[in-house]
């Protein structure tokens, strides 16, 4: 069974621009969680999504967004980049909300200069 | 505010030997408690997860403690192996915040031959 997965693996931006980030949960999975991961900081909880709706959501200003598709997948949209935002963007899932297990995938680097 | 505290920051220890990782939490109401491992530029992956009425639960070499009344957890680790040279992390569910985590900064654990 294939795990979480992460794409792309590396991405570089400059600041002001964009940054899609993209997540397919395990199959079956309904939610799925954001988390940025900061060189040297913990796991800071971003967003969390179920069944296409967003539930939950971390201390992280409006340029953080996203949406959860029909198939579950996610996207997590970063709008104008800082520096600041460099760090390991992972996503996980789990099935249904109320579950004890977050499955994480690989994580995404986001490099902003 | 609701918070994961861990110790030590940073450990080596010699391959064979073994260790304990501290966990403080002040996260109310608690739901349950994991610990995670995870490898540089990689996503956590569980090692144990524990609710309120566990006090103890192995994995393999991994044995996880909890005192709720405490609000306190360890992580012992048995004949160390290279391979255990990761991050571990302490992660606790509230009860009132649903699908959100919180996560501790993480132990980096060393392993020398």
């Amino acid at each position: 069974e294939a795990g979480v997965t992460q794409s792309p693996t590396h991405l570089i931006k400059t600041r002001g621009q964009q940054a899609t980030l993209r997540c397919s949960p395990i199959s079956g999975h309904t939610s799925v969680y954001w988390y940025q991961q900061a060189l040297g900081l913990g796991l800071q909880f971003l967003l969390w999504y179920d069944e296409g709706e967003e539930r939950n959501r971390g201390n992280f200003p409006p340029r953080f967004s996203g949406r959860q598709f029909p198939n579950y997948s996610s996207e997590l949209n970063v709008n104008a980049l800082e520096l600041e935002d460099s760090a390991l963007y992972l996503c996980a899932s789990s099935f249904g909300a109320a579950t004890y297990e977050q499955y994480f995938g690989p994580g995404t680097r986001l490099t902003v200069t | 505010k609701n918070q994961v505290e861990q110790s030590p920051q940073s450990l080596i220890i010699l391959e064979g030997k073994n260790c304990t990782l501290q966990c403080n939490y002040t996260v109310s109401p608690f739901s349950n408690l994991r610990w995670y491992k995870q490898d540089t530029g990689r996503g956590p992956v569980s090692l144990t997860i524990m609710t309120f009425s566990e006090n103890t639960k192995s994995n393999g070499r991994y044995t996880a403690t909890l005192d709720a009344d405490t609000k306190q957890s360890s992580l012992h680790i048995t004949a160390s192996q290279l391979s255990d040279s990761a991050s571990y992390i302490c992660v606790v569910s509230g009860r009132s915040t649903l699908g959100r985590l919180y996560f501790g900064r993480g132990t980096q654990l060393t392993v020398w031959p």
